[in-house]
């Protein structure tokens, strides 16, 4: 079975431009989470999408946003990137039990 | 590799030692709980959860305590290997599923040969 994959894994972008990063669950899930990993603040929740359909969100700015769609594929994106956005992101993928969630490799995000 | 985060507690480990990492949460809401191991490169990878009705739980090689009263969880490795070499974090949550997941700032684990 397949690992949750995350595209792309490195990525350097300018202060001012967005991106979007993307990811695909492990098959058969439906709940993809993401998080927000730095040195200074550690992994924070950035939202979840179940069923193409937002079921939790953290506490990030309008800046951040995200989508499911209908094979359960995710992307988060990011407008108007700050050097503080300079991060891991990570994407996990949950099972129907709710329990154990699955992380990606995560995309790497530099912002110059 | 990655580093996940540069002012990390450490805790150094002799090869064959247990190895015990701490974690205090705050929430006392906070009803599920759970162990993460990072490498570097890599994303989280579950160890073992526990949910507020239990003070113990095992796996192999790996024993999680949850002391409600204090607030206070801790991971147990049992003959620490170098593959156990790590960031390691706590999880916690009030909705007793992994959505949503609170994290604590994690533990480097060195272990010496």
């Amino acid at each position: 079975k397949a690992g949750v994959t995350q595209t792309p894994r490195y990525l350097i972008k300018t202060r001012g431009q967005q991106v979007t990063l993307s990811c695909s669950p492990i098959s058969g899930h439906r709940s993809v989470s993401w998080y927000q990993q730095t040195p200074g603040q550690g992994l924070q929740f950035l939202f979840e999408y179940f069923s193409e359909t937002q079921r939790n969100k953290g506490n990030f700015p309008g800046r951040f946003s995200g989508r499911q769609f209908s094979n359960s594929r995710s992307e988060m994106n990011v407008s108007t990137l700050e050097l503080g956005d300079s991060a891991l992101y990570l994407c996990a993928s949950q099972g129907l039990a709710g329990t154990e969630q699955f992380f990606g490799p995560g995309t790497r995000l530099t912002v110059l | 590799g990655e580093s996940v985060g540069l002012h990390l507690p450490t805790l150094s480990v002799q090869e064959g030692d247990n190895s015990i990492i701490n974690c205090a949460y705050s929430n006392s809401a906070s009803d599920y709980f759970i162990w993460y191991k990072q490498e570097s490169g890599k994303g989280p990878q579950f160890i073992i959860d526990i949910r507020s009705n239990m003070d113990k739980r095992q796996g192999q090689r790996v024993t999680v305590l949850l002391n409600k009263t204090v607030k206070h969880l801790s991971l147990q490795i049992a003959a620490t290997q170098p593959g156990d070499s790590a960031v390691y974090f706590c999880a916690e949550n009030n909705n007793g599923t992994a959505s949503k997941l609170t994290f604590g700032t994690g533990t480097r684990l060195q272990v010496t040969l």
